[in-house]
């Protein structure tokens, strides 16, 4: 069974980096797209962007000046980095597998974690 | 962007109803669409891919249909598990996009 945790600071500074990874576990990264998804306080999903396994990257136009998705391979695990926050960029943060070569769904999810915008 | 519109923010049902949450999408986007099932402090679940195939392990109470820009998610006989909000998600082209959620409630 695959399971996804993310990790990271719970807090960040305004003007600052957010820095989060996703670990993946019980799967290999490989062959995959592997996304991040974003949910503010009492709001709907967003999708910010994903890594395919062997490095290439979609982002979300919204984001894109500030978004960066990385991936290790030999980790099992892939990062997002989003510069220059703002209040506006505090949520709920997801990681989920995007099988996109099957159905295109995003069947795996982490739990999430909140990150907090806040000086 | 593609936009995904959910008309009902909320609707309100009884343990045994038949409920139906409609998705609009505001370009064709062919069968690409699932569905996600979200209760509160959890993660999305994905319930249906490609308009209609139920994801392995889930509740055949759950279907979906639809095609080009109108879609349906039915769930035959709500259980008391199955109070939670539900997401449409177009897979047709990037950016993934998001419906903005119905919550199915106690009535």
């Amino acid at each position: 069974q695959v399971q996804l945790q993310e990790s990271g600071p719970g807090l960040v500074k305004p003007s600052e980096t957010l820095s989060l990874t996703c670990t993946v576990s019980g799967g290999s990264i490989n062959n995959y797209h592997w996304s991040w998804i974003r949910q503010p306080p009492g709001a709907g999903l967003e999708y910010i962007g994903y890594i395919y396994y062997s490095g290439s990257t979609n982002y979300n136009p919204s984001l894109k000046s500030r978004v960066t998705i990385s991936v290790d391979t030999s980790k099992n695990h892939f990062s997002l980095k989003l510069s220059f926050v703002t209040a506006a960029d505090t949520a709920v943060y997801y990681c989920a597998r995007l099988n996109w070569n099957d159905y295109r769904g995003l069947d795996y999810w982490g739990q999430g974690t909140l990150v907090t915008v806040s000086s | 962007d593609i936009q995904m519109t959910q008309s009902a923010s909320s609707v309100s049902a009884s343990v045994g109803d038949r409920v139906t949450i409609t998705c609009r999408a505001s370009l064709g986007i062919s069968s690409w669409l699932a569905w996600y099932q979200q209760k509160p402090g959890k993660a999305p679940k994905l319930l249906i891919y490609v308009a209609s195939r139920l994801q392995s392990g889930v509740s055949s109470r759950f279907s979906g249909s639809g095609s080009g820009t109108d879609f349906t998610l039915t769930i035959s006989s709500l259980q008391p598990e199955d109070f939670a909000t539900y997401y449409c998600q177009q897979a047709n082209s990037f950016p993934l996009t998001f419906g903005g959620g119905t919550k199915v409630e106690i009535k």
